[in-house]
């Protein structure tokens, strides 16, 4: 079966814009977290959505928001982008919220000039 | 705080057997991951511990110390294709009660012929 897709994989924005990334789950699960993945911090939880609704959230700021569709697809928005926001950013699916296994996407690499 | 070590790099040889460690201090416990993503690729599930002790899977073996806060992934007969990072990651509590995973930064092998 077709595993997680994310779109775009590459992205280029100036400061000040604002960016939304998207993420199509595994067919059949319900839960989409997202992750900010940078050299000097590693993998950052931003927020974990199940059944349309937020069930956890990282220790980001405001400027990042997420939502998820009826048929799981998810999207994550980042507002007024600064130049510490140029990460991969990363999407992972699940069967449930907190179960085991995630199946990551390869990811969206956002540039911020 | 929560906090999870893990070394940056190590290298190994080709046939032979490395292990990389991973202690961590978390608010509660919920299980441990090991995470294997090739440069430019997405992480891909390795391994899950709970309880104390060995999980073997082929090649690989995972082994926890919940009490010593401590784990280890075990690579055997390494093969070129294992240069990779391995990431561990730990389940644990945030402010709310929630579960959610905290990740280490990752340890870059690099195996040589």
């Amino acid at each position: 079966k077709a595993g997680v897709t994310q779109t775009p994989r590459y992205l280029i924005k100036t400061r000040g814009q604002q960016v939304t990334l998207s993420c199509s789950p595994i067919s059949g699960h319900r839960s989409v977290s997202w992750y900010q993945q940078t050299p000097g911090q590693g993998l950052q939880f931003l927020f974990e959505y199940f059944s349309e609704t937020q069930r956890n959230k990282g220790n980001f700021p405001g400027r990042f928001s997420g939502r998820q569709f009826s048929n799981s697809r998810s999207e994550m928005n980042v507002s007024t982008l600064e130049l510490g926001d140029s990460a991969l950013y990363l999407c992972a699916s699940s069967l449930g919220v907190n179960t085991g296994e995630l199946f990551f996407g390869e990811g969206s690499r956002l540039t911020v000039l | 705080g929560q906090n999870i070590d893990q070394p940056t790099e190590m290298t190994a040889t080709e046939g032979a057997i490395v292990q990389i460690n991973c202690t961590y201090q978390t608010s509660g416990f919920n299980g441990l991951f090991w995470y294997q993503q090739h440069a430019g690729e997405a992480p891909t599930f390795l391994s899950y511990n709970v309880l104390d002790g060995l999980e073997e899977k082929g090649r690989f073996s995972s082994f926890l110390s919940r009490s010593k806060g401590y784990s280890y992934l075990l690579l055997k007969e390494l093969q070129m294709k294992d240069s990779a990072s391995y990431l561990c990651a730990v389940r644990s509590y945030n402010a709310g009660n929630n579960r959610k995973l905290i990740w280490g930064l990752g340890t870059s092998l690099a195996v040589n012929p």
